[in-house]
């Protein structure tokens, strides 16, 4: 059980593009999603918190209009990078918490973007 | 200021020899404490969530456990493929978000 999977798990574009990364619980419903980003042999970084029907909650330092994210429905979310630049490669992970009373967040595979 | 702080960042171990990893935390009002084995290119793996002091929970050759101030993951006669970056991360009581602060890790080698 408490399985997170995320798609693309690797993308390649250019610059000025947008790419939107999917993540998805499936076999259970999550009340909120995360999304984090992890620079090479650093610890995760928190970017954004996001509840299903309501707008997300971003971290200090991070552009809302750059990295949008959907939370749809109980199951999935969604992270794009607009007008993506190099220095937004990395490697981006996302979690979810399963509905009230579990307090583990379960982690996707990651999607590994590079932005050439 | 909340802070996760782990120790040492990087370990090497020949397969047999156990050790700790330390995890240090200041936060004011511990909701959860969480254990993580990240392999590279991969997401966390789920270890354990340690509530109060005084808890203690195992999984096959991983041992953690929890103070006031501080958590241990305790290795007992570890194998090459206990390799891996152990994550340590803290919840706040006071968080309606279930946001976790994460540890910079520790970056643990197991030589045959």
């Amino acid at each position: 059980g408490a399985v997170v999977s995320q798609h693309p798990s690797r993308v390649i574009c250019k610059s000025g593009t947008s790419v939107k990364i999917e993540c998805r619980s499936l076999d259970f419903q999550a009340t909120t999603m995360f999304w984090y980003r992890q620079f090479p042999k650093q610890s995760l970084m928190l970017m954004a918190t996001s509840n299903e029907g309501s707008k997300a909650t971003y971290e200090q330092g991070v552009e809302k209009d750059k990295f949008l994210i959907n939370h749809a429905s109980l199951t999935l979310s969604t992270l794009t990078v607009t007008s993506a630049h190099p220095e937004d490669s990395s490697f981006y992970i996302c979690s979810a918490t399963p509905l009230a009373g579990v307090t583990e967040q379960f982690f996707g595979p990651g999607t590994r973007l590079t932005v050439l | 200021e909340d802070q996760v702080t782990q120790s040492p960042e990087a370990l090497r171990l020949q397969e047999g020899e156990s050790s700790s990893l330390n995890c240090s935390y200041t936060v004011s009002g511990l909701r959860g404490l969480f254990w993580y084995r990240q392999d590279p290119g991969k997401g966390p793996e789920f270890l354990f969530t340690l509530y109060s002091a005084g808890e203690e929970k195992e999984k096959e050759r991983l041992k953690a456990t929890l103070t006031k101030k501080e958590s241990f993951l305790h290795i007992t006669a570890p194998k090459p493929e206990d390799s891996a970056t152990y994550l340590c991360a803290v919840q706040k009581g006071s968080s309606n978000t279930g946001k976790l602060i994460f540890g910079q890790g520790t970056t643990l080698q197991v030589k045959p």
